[in-house]
């Protein structure tokens, strides 16, 4: 299957700091990735969907000024958490889906998601 | 808002027995789709099921879908301990390359 990575796997900062997580296709170009947040024990979330070479579509509620998404090359997205507060805390998965596996609308590759705690 | 809902939200069951989880979603759909989650882990594809069908086959995993009742059951049978993970069942929001909108998934636990 298709390889979508994500780095850094885990980060502990301070409240008020900026965290940057990297979503990446491996071995397919991806001219959409998903952004999830997901709480503990909850499901994922939809955050935004990342797009390539424009601006990021934001779900209501989550805000484009605190959660910066840049999409600058084909694979790979990047998720900016700024002036982190603890609330902010959670997992956060990037997703992908492969051209030619099933069409649009089959499965989402994921990476393993990135586990933020804002102290 | 989530568009599918499963239930039960836990289980636990003893190894070599089924474990059935369903999932009812509210509007109409191309496909439905299960993922399972390992604890901490990104998701993993299991099986699609498109409209047109009603049951769907993987190994030991056994998908079915009504659509006239909105909802989706996944079997998996033998269970092991390593099906221990989360299960979330997902449908499109519209049709074409967009994203994927979750149920609340269920928790299963595989007793050795």
């Amino acid at each position: 299957g298709a390889v979508v990575s994500q780095h850094p796997s885990w980060v502990i900062c301070k409240s008020g700091t900026s965290v940057k997580i990297e979503c990446r296709s491996l071995d397919f170009q991806a001219t959409t990735m998903f952004w999830y947040r997901q709480f503990p024990k909850q499901s994922l979330m939809l955050m935004a969907t990342s797009n390539e070479g424009s601006k990021a579509t934001y779900e209501q509620g989550v805000e484009k000024d605190k959660f910066l998404i840049n999409h600058a090359s084909l694979t790979l997205s990047t998720l900016t958490v700024t002036s982190a507060h603890p609330e902010d805390s959670s997992f956060y998965i990037c997703s992908a889906r492969k051209p030619g596996t099933g069409g649009v609308d089959g499965e989402l590759f994921f990476g393993e998601g990135s586990r933020l705690t804002v102290l | 808002s989530q568009q599918g809902e499963e239930d039960p939200q836990a289980l636990s069951i003893q190894e070599g027995e089924n474990a059935t989880m369903n999932c009812s979603y509210k509007t109409s759909i191309n496909n439905l789709q299960w993922y399972r989650q390992n604890s901490g882990r990104g998701l993993v594809h299991l099986i699609l099921i498109r409209s047109n069908e009603r049951e769907k086959h993987s190994g030991r995993l056994r998908v079915t879908l009504d659509t006239s009742k909105k909802s989706s059951s996944l079997l998996i049978t033998a269970s092991r301990a390593a099906d221990t993970a989360s299960y979330f069942c997902a449908t499109l929001r519209n049709s074409g390359n967009t994203p994927l909108v979750f149920g609340k998934g269920t928790r299963l636990s595989v007793i050795a």
